[in-house]
């Protein structure tokens, strides 16, 4: 099974600025198995990449995947107010089984 | 616009069988290429795939969970089903049924609270 380390946990940051949110696996994982969820409290997740760096139907160009084998990254670039919210990464690993990160929590300084 | 809503008690008793029904509508559960699955969220925590069906009907399952769940579809309702057996207090959680394309999660019901208690 691949295990997805996310980091940090929790990432203090002010509207307008910038957050990279980081998601490592254990195992290398196929950019096209790779995807990122934004959750508010109270809602189901919501896709915002897949295939690692491509943005799911009408996500603003302000996230960002990239990254390849174990270490894949996602980028805010200027946060606005409805961006605070957890943020979990997610990989298919053909067995077939999906596995997700424990989230990153992104939160107004 | 496709819409998965979920439904089923919200309270079942330890050692019972957790049954939950999720209705597609907005298009078919039988189209081809995709799988439908469900995932399930502890209060607090984070997200745990369930188990996952393909059109062709070849399901998957967490080997986790897998002694325990079944899942299911009736093409006649375009339901999704899940059972999962011997439930304890750990099984309690919001559950989510799931459309996947592929290898990503793309559309999501609104999810239901399920508690496990006597």
């Amino acid at each position: 099974e691949i295990v997805l380390t996310q980091s940090p946990g929790t990432l203090s940051l002010s509207p307008g600025e910038r957050a990279t949110l980081s998601c490592r696996a254990s195992q290398s994982v196929r950019s096209s198995n790779l995807a990122w969820y934004q959750q508010k409290p109270g809602q189901a997740p919501r896709l915002l990449i897949n295939g690692a760096s491509t943005r799911a139907t009408g996500i603003p160009d302000r996230f960002s995947g990239s990254g390849s084998g174990t270490d894949f990254t996602l980028t805010i670039t200027r946060l606005e107010s409805e961006d605070f919210a957890v943020y979990y990464c997610q990989q298919y690993d053909g067995s077939p089984m999906w596995t997700f990160g424990q989230g990153t929590k992104v939160e107004i300084k | 616009q496709l819409q998965l809503q979920e439904s089923g008690p919200g309270l079942v008793k330890p050692s019972e069988t957790l049954s939950l029904t999720c209705t597609v509508s907005g298009g078919s559960i039988s189209i081809s290429s995709y799988y439908w699955g469900w995932v399930r969220q502890p209060p607090g925590k984070g997200l745990e795939w369930i188990g996952s069906r393909y059109y062709t009907g070849s399901t998957y399952y967490n080997p986790s969970l897998k002694s325990r769940v079944t899942i299911s579809v009736d093409t006649s309702k375009n339901q999704l089903s899940l059972k999962l057996s011997s439930v304890t207090a750990t099984d309690t959680a919001v559950y989510y049924c799931t459309r996947l394309p592929g290898y990503e999660f793309d559309y999501w019901g609104q999810g239901i609270l399920v508690t496990v208690s006597s």
